[in-house]
């Protein structure tokens, strides 16, 4: 099994560009989120999802949307990239409605640098 | 509101010797505690939690935490640090109780292990 797979892994963007950077698992896992780490930060959560159809801002969704195409897919858009949203960005999924009773599974992260 | 405070963004132990990571939370209902460790380049992956029940909990890799509520508490441990252990720690604290809470996550700890 592949777990949660985030593309693309880097990407380089100037500020005002717009991108969609993508997650899928293949797991069958119920919720789906969206976190920054930024250094000295920890991870911050943008948007999950906590079923399929249903979308929630998380801590820092400003910036940001988010689309839950299916149960497996769930894309994170920035719609105009500022500096500040350089930073790495991991998704991940748990078989349950939260990460209370079930693990998260994390992908390997994409390294996004906003000049 | 739930908020962690990890004492340390740095350790330094060696190899053999005892780790101890330090984390404090502050939550307005009863903790969920979890520790995720994330090696170089990779997601992160739990190491630990604690819901209810017994205080003492272990985990992977020879782990263990221990939930002290008078202390609010809920730092991590291992006898003996392996080379391996090299990593980034981060202690969480889901933001509810039940099936749909979030985590809230420190800043993290930078372990590092000398031969």
């Amino acid at each position: 099994n592949a777990g949660v797979t985030q593309t693309p892994k880097f990407q380089v963007l100037k500020t005002g560009q717009s991108m969609t950077l993508q997650c899928a698992q293949d797991m069958n896992h119920n919720s789906m989120y969206w976190y920054r780490q930024d250094p000295g930060m920890g991870l911050r959560l943008i948007y999950y999802s906590a079923s399929e159809g249903t979308t929630d801002k998380g801590e820092v969704p400003n910036g940001y949307n988010v689309s839950r195409l299916n149960k497996r897919e769930f894309s994170l858009r920035l719609e105009s990239a500022a500096p500040s949203q350089t930073s790495v960005y991991f998704c991940a999924s748990t078989r349950g409605t939260g990460p209370n009773n079930e693990k998260l599974f994390f992908g390997s992260g994409t390294q996004l640098s906003v000049l | 509101a739930q908020s962690v405070t990890q004492l340390g963004s740095h350790v330094s132990v060696s190899e053999g010797a005892l780790v101890l990571l330090r984390c404090n939370y502050s939550s307005s209902v009863p903790p969920y505690l979890f520790w995720y460790v994330q090696y170089p380049n990779q997601g992160l992956q739990l190491l630990l939690k604690y819901t209810t029940g017994a205080t003492l909990v272990k985990g992977i890799n020879g782990f263990e935490a221990e939930f002290k509520k008078s202390e609010t508490s809920f730092h991590l441990t291992k006898p003996s640090a392996h080379m391996s252990d090299a990593a980034e720690y981060f202690c969480a604290v889901s933001d509810s109780g039940g099936s749909q809470g979030n985590l809230i996550f420190g800043k993290g700890t930078k372990l590092s292990v000398k031969p």
